[in-house]
């Protein structure tokens, strides 16, 4: 492990479900990202924290809900998603400021059915 | 904001030859230009990244180049190995930004 861990690791969960995702990072960052892997795709930015307040919220549906409680721990909460938001969520952390020296989890692989 | 374009979205090589992939940016603000390295199943890894005072930065097999006037960057790996084979991402930001990545490059070498 490179120090951000990503629970679970693989999802699969019905339109009308609520679940949430977790990323934790024991590398003593200060900023947090979500960010969404589609196949095709480029990494579409989600959310950004720095020093648990969130920075960026690039235009993301209401259904995906994030929460970071501290600098280590950066949640989403999920509900009513849509078939196609299924696609590897990758959380990611950095030290200094926001921007420089990602270091990314190994994803949850979602799937929405 | 910005926006990442990058080519070829495949590449496929002989294991000895050279790879070049390009990137081109939209924000002449931006000042940072990483490279990452995503391999099958695994999570993106930084290879290599360049600041916009810097024309060129090599590390072994890997070079970055940057033409901040035409705002694009390049990633040139030489003597490339089957252990190359992965999806390359360029991205680019400035400074208290999230990085913005452009859509990758399957990179196949063949022995």
């Amino acid at each position: 492990e490179t120090g951000v861990t990503q629970t679970p690791r693989h999802l699969v969960m019905g339109m009308t479900n609520k679940k949430s995702l977790k990323c934790e990072q024991h590398l003593g960052h200060n900023a947090m990202y979500w960010y969404k892997q589609s196949a095709k795709k480029p990494l579409e930015l989600m959310f950004v924290y720095n020093f648990k307040e969130q920075t960026e919220n690039n235009s993301v549906p209401s259904r995906f809900s994030p929460e970071c409680p501290n600098s280590s721990h950066l949640f989403l909460h999920l509900h009513t998603l849509q078939p196609e938001d299924s696609a590897l969520y990758l959380c990611a952390s950095s030290q200094d400021r926001v921007g420089y020296g990602y270091t990314f989890g190994s994803g949850t692989r979602l799937t929405v059915v | 904001g910005e926006n990442v374009e990058q080519h070829p979205s495949t590449l496929s090589v002989q294991e000895g030859d050279s790879a070049v992939i390009k990137c081109t940016y939209s924000d002449s603000a931006s000042n940072y230009f990483p490279w990452y390295k995503q391999e099958l199943g695994k999570r993106p890894q930084l290879i290599i990244d360049i600041r916009s005072n810097v024309g060129e930065k090599k590390d072994q097999r890997i070079a970055v180049t940057l033409n901040k006037t035409a705002k694009h960057f390049s990633l040139h790996i030489t003597e490339t190995q089957p252990e190359d084979s992965a999806v390359y991402f360029c991205a680019a930001n400035q400074a208290g930004t999230a990085l913005i990545f452009g859509k990758g490059t399957t990179l196949s070498v063949s022995s």
